[in-house]
């Protein structure tokens, strides 16, 4: 079985400091592991994803997470937040076998100018 | 490359109807998914083909709910004798056979009231 647990519904910065939206997963075999952005009345786009290979996985937007086996963590990173990152966040596991993904409940990101 | 197109966008039905919705995956991506969003969660997963294949469905699909995908392109979703909880964002999304890890690339979506 496969879980994701997002830490903070709700996440709030100013323009310019840093981002940090957290993820935690539960997985039986490893892992794969993504971070979607969705902007309203939208589909999912892809920022990143993490297959095994390297653990610190650089995205699009300048985000960027690392996958950390003992905390079973993917925690999402911004260095400079921008207005245009206000959206809703999800991360969720991949199960190959399976041929699905399980979500997280998402973390509305919102920018202060 | 298009992209993943869903229609309609939004969908306004009472309560007992029936309602379908189309995706089409992007060309040459032989695996198309579904799920299901609602206000305020993540997507739920609801079914999965490879080319025309049914290979997995949730139990959230109930008996009213029926996919297909009969030529291994387009899909759709068909939605029997709707009830108010059916209220919800439908997202398809398709992937392609490259690769171990299947990137899913996610259409607009379908958002279904029921009144």
């Amino acid at each position: 079985a496969q879980s994701v647990t997002q830490l903070g519904s709700h996440v709030s910065v100013s323009e310019g400091a840093l981002v940090l939206l957290r993820c935690n997963y539960s997985s039986s075999v490893p892992p794969y592991l993504f971070w979607y952005v969705q902007y309203p009345n939208q589909g999912l786009q892809l920022l990143l994803k993490y297959t095994s290979a390297a653990t610190l996985v650089k995205g699009i937007n300048g985000f960027e997470a690392e996958f950390k086996k003992s905390e079973t963590s993917f925690h999402l990173t911004k260095p400079s937040a921008h207005m245009s990152d206000a959206a809703e966040y999800f991360c969720a596991v991949h199960n190959t076998n399976a041929g699905k993904s399980t979500f997280g409940d998402g973390t509305t990101l919102t920018v202060k100018p | 490359d298009t992209g993943v197109s869903q229609d309609p966008r939004h969908k306004i039905t009472k309560r007992g109807q029936n309602v379908t919705f189309r995706c089409d995956p992007i060309s040459e991506h032989n695996r198309l998914y579904w799920y299901r969003q609602t206000l305020g969660q993540g997507p739920e997963f609801l079914t999965y083909f490879q080319n025309e294949a049914q290979l997995e469905k949730s139990r959230l699909l109930s008996d009213r709910f029926s996919a297909e995908r009969p030529k291994g392109s387009f899909s759709t979703l068909e939605i029997q004798r709707t009830e108010q909880g059916d209220s919800a964002m439908y997202l398809c999304a398709s992937s392609s056979p490259s690769g171990m890890v299947q990137t899913q690339y996610f259409g607009p979506g379908t958002r279904l009231l029921v009144l």
